[in-house]
């Protein structure tokens, strides 16, 4: 991947409100997707991750996120968020023949409550 | 299960100063990795390792020293510390070098250089 690109630094919504996290990558080949989350003062976990297969991809606290191949975009959505969802969201992508992750900026979440 | 343990979690040093920050992963991973991350920037890759004895540079790799003798750790040296060298640093590990596996990640170690 060349780039990938989180057009917010910052996402601020209120508590129980939808909300939609934007990243987009730039490549002509195959790409491995992931979405981590960094709580505050700690390391980054995996959030979900799209290999292959089906293009919608969900995690167990209620996130999902659409690979569009044609739009080369995968957003990360959730319905309804919560406090404790608070956190700075990292886009990364891989290549199929390049091990290297690529990462976004990242944008934090701030929820209102 | 301790995952990725990282020390110390906090640093101050002089310019001028060298350290080692260290780290550890308990889950047979071959591959492991240093980033560093600053605010606006995400995550830089520093250096990364695919297995004991191999060590390769990553996207910024100036002033900073690595080696892998084990599996389970890959320390992290900085040679002559500057102050853009502040920074949050992060140490990864996957269990191979495929572009599919997921890295897991320490809790990061915040150094500040005056």
């Amino acid at each position: 991947a060349q780039s990938v690109t989180q057009l917010d630094s910052q996402v601020p919504v209120f508590e129980e409100a939808p909300v939609e996290l934007r990243c987009n990558y730039s490549s002509s080949v195959s790409v491995y997707l992931f979405w981590y989350v960094q709580y505050p003062n700690q390391g980054l976990q995996l959030l979900l991750k799209y290999l292959s297969g089906s293009t919608l991809v969900e995690s167990i606290n209620g996130f999902e996120a659409e690979f569009n191949k044609s739009q080369t975009s995968f957003h990360l959505r959730k319905p309804s968020v919560h406090i404790s969802d608070t956190a700075e969201y990292f886009c990364a992508v891989s290549e199929e023949s390049n091990y290297q992750l690529i990462w976004g900026a990242g944008t934090k979440l701030i929820i209102k409550p | 299960n301790a995952g990725v343990t990282q020390t110390p979690k906090f640093q101050v040093l002089k310019t001028g100063q060298s350290m080692t920050l260290q780290c550890a992963q308990d889950m047979n991973h071959e591959y492991m990795s240093w980033y560093r991350q600053d605010p606006g920037m995400g995550l830089r890759l520093i250096h990364y390792s695919v297995g004991a004895g191999i060590t390769d540079q990553g996207e910024v790799p100036n002033g900073y020293n690595v080696s892998r003798s084990t599996t389970e750790d890959f320390p992290l040296r900085l040679l002559s510390a500057a102050p853009s060298q502040t920074s949050v640093y992060f140490c990864a590990s996957s269990y191979s070098d495929t572009s599919s596996q997921p890295l897991h990640f320490g809790n990061g170690t915040r150094l500040t250089v005056t």
